[in-house]
């Protein structure tokens, strides 16, 4: 069963517009969940999580239990946040990833 | 700096050829993955280990397996290539972060194309 679901595969905003990257899970106990972006040519990285409740380079994201939602989030985009953005979960020392998202930022 | 470094960035290999794909992290970490990255799939777990000589089964093992004889080094392999692997390969490995959680380091990957 799919862990992680991420509907967008494509999303286009405009510079400084806000976006958000959807990212929907199927958990039943306390998730573990993380927001990886890979930049064009540049490996996978971690940009947040939310246990540590932190903001990355403008991006925040909330997990909503209710909705079963970790969404990612910046008020503002900018041209250099164009990238694929993963959303993950971890259940152990086991990580399911998303189908993730290309999100493209229009000058 | 925790690195993950991976032997190719880029391979080609024949339909039939058995392939070795390296990844190698110098910090330590007890787990390490293999995934293959599809455009529109994201990323599917082929392989994971926890320990040295143990492995276990991702979501899509078929026609691959795996050896980590050392606790630096995963090899995966490809036992008979096949056109439907071509693909970018991630290595990963991960540690114990906090209390329950892990954080995963990824290569570089390895772009296979088999013809």
């Amino acid at each position: 069963a799919q862990r992680v679901t991420q509907p967008e595969k494509l999303l286009s905003v405009f510079k400084g517009a806000p976006v958000e990257l959807k990212c929907n899970y199927s958990y039943s106990g306390s998730p573990e969940l993380f927001w990886y972006v890979q930049y064009s040519r540049q490996r996978l990285q971690l940009l947040l999580r939310h246990i540590s409740r932190e903001s990355i380079k403008g991006f925040t994201a909330d997990l909503n239990k209710g909705e079963t939602s970790f969404h990612l989030k910046k008020p503002f985009a900018q041209e250099e946040d164009s990238a694929m953005y993963y959303c993950a979960l971890s259940e152990g020392n086991q990580f399911y990833f998303g189908t993730g998202t290309s999100l493209t930022v229009i000058p | 700096d925790v690195k993950v470094t991976q032997s190719s960035r880029y391979l080609v290999k024949r339909t039939g050829e058995k392939v070795f794909l390296e990844c190698v992290q110098d910090m330590d970490h007890e787990n390490m993955f293999w995934y293959r990255q599809d455009p529109g799939l994201g990323l599917r777990l082929i392989y994971f280990s926890y320990d040295v000589k143990m492995k276990e089964k991702g979501d899509i093992p078929e026609g691959y397996s795996v050896s980590r004889e050392k606790k630096e080094r995963f090899s995966l392999i490809l036992e008979s290539a096949s056109t439907n692997q071509t693909s970018m390969y991630l290595c990963a490995s991960s540690y114990l972060a906090g209390e329950l959680w892990y954080e995963q380091y990824f290569g570089p990957g390895t772009r296979l194309t088999v013809t």
